[in-house]
């Protein structure tokens, strides 16, 4: 079975500094694995995604994740925070025809 | 292009009352998710439609949910009776593949059962 395990519930980081959130997967096939930002009040929606092309994926608002087969992780990065990157974020996983499996989110504070 | 629109976007209701919240997927889309997001389970997938046809109910949670896509533009869900531990964020999604796709999200429904 397909899971991910997002490591830190709440991460707080200083505007300008690096955006480092985790994510470890476990997949029995090569996985499709995803990113997704939720805004307070608002859905989820897509940062970025793997699909088996490039392993270091680049997404919007300078977002990018790097997927690491040996160590099976997708971790999110961004070198330098911006206070409306305060969001809530979530790693996903899945099979080609399969259902997106969510981590528990991890929450991204900004302070100034 | 609109999105995914859900409504109402909040509900407050008595234990033991009937709430249908409704969702419309984005045109073209032909799988439409509903999913429930709380503190302590995060975001649950409770069933999906391919072309208007539930595929995969396995995530509801009981008897008392039941969710219906009579048509490509409009799908519900409904709980009846409602219990205070249905209190939730309820979200549609819809998307053109499943699994390597992406998901539109709408804004979600906010229920608070009391």
């Amino acid at each position: 079975a397909q899971s991910v395990t997002q490591l830190g519930s709440h991460v707080s980081v200083s505007e300008g500094a690096l955006v480092l959130l985790r994510c470890n997967y476990s997949s029995s096939v090569p996985p499709y694995l995803f990113w997704y930002v939720q805004y307070p009040n608002q859905g989820l929606q897509l940062l970025l995604k793997y699909t088996s092309a490039a392993t270091l994926v680049k997404g919007i608002n300078g977002f990018e994740a790097e997927f690491k087969k040996s160590e099976t992780s997708f971790h999110l990065t961004k070198p330098s925070a911006h206070m409306s990157d305060a969001a809530e974020y979530f790693c996903a996983v899945s099979e080609s025809q399969g259902n997106l499996i969510f981590g528990k989110g991890t929450k991204l504070s900004v302070k100034p | 292009d609109a999105g995914v629109i859900q409504s109402p976007r909040h509900e407050v209701t008595e234990m033991g009352q009937e709430v249908t919240l409704r969702c419309k997927p984005i045109s073209g889309h032909d799988y439409l998710f509903w999913y429930r997001q709380t503190m302590m389970r995060g975001l649950e997938l409770l069933i999906y439609f391919n072309n208007n046809v539930p595929i995969d109910d396995s995530g509801m949670p009981e008897d008392r949910f039941s969710a219906k896509m009579p048509n490509a533009s409009f799908s519900t869900l409904k709980i009846q009776p409602s219990e205070p531990r249905d209190s939730a964020v309820y979200f549609c999604a819809s998307s053109l593949t499943r699994g390597t796709g992406e998901l539109f999200f709408g804004e979600g429904s906010r229920l608070t059962v009391l």
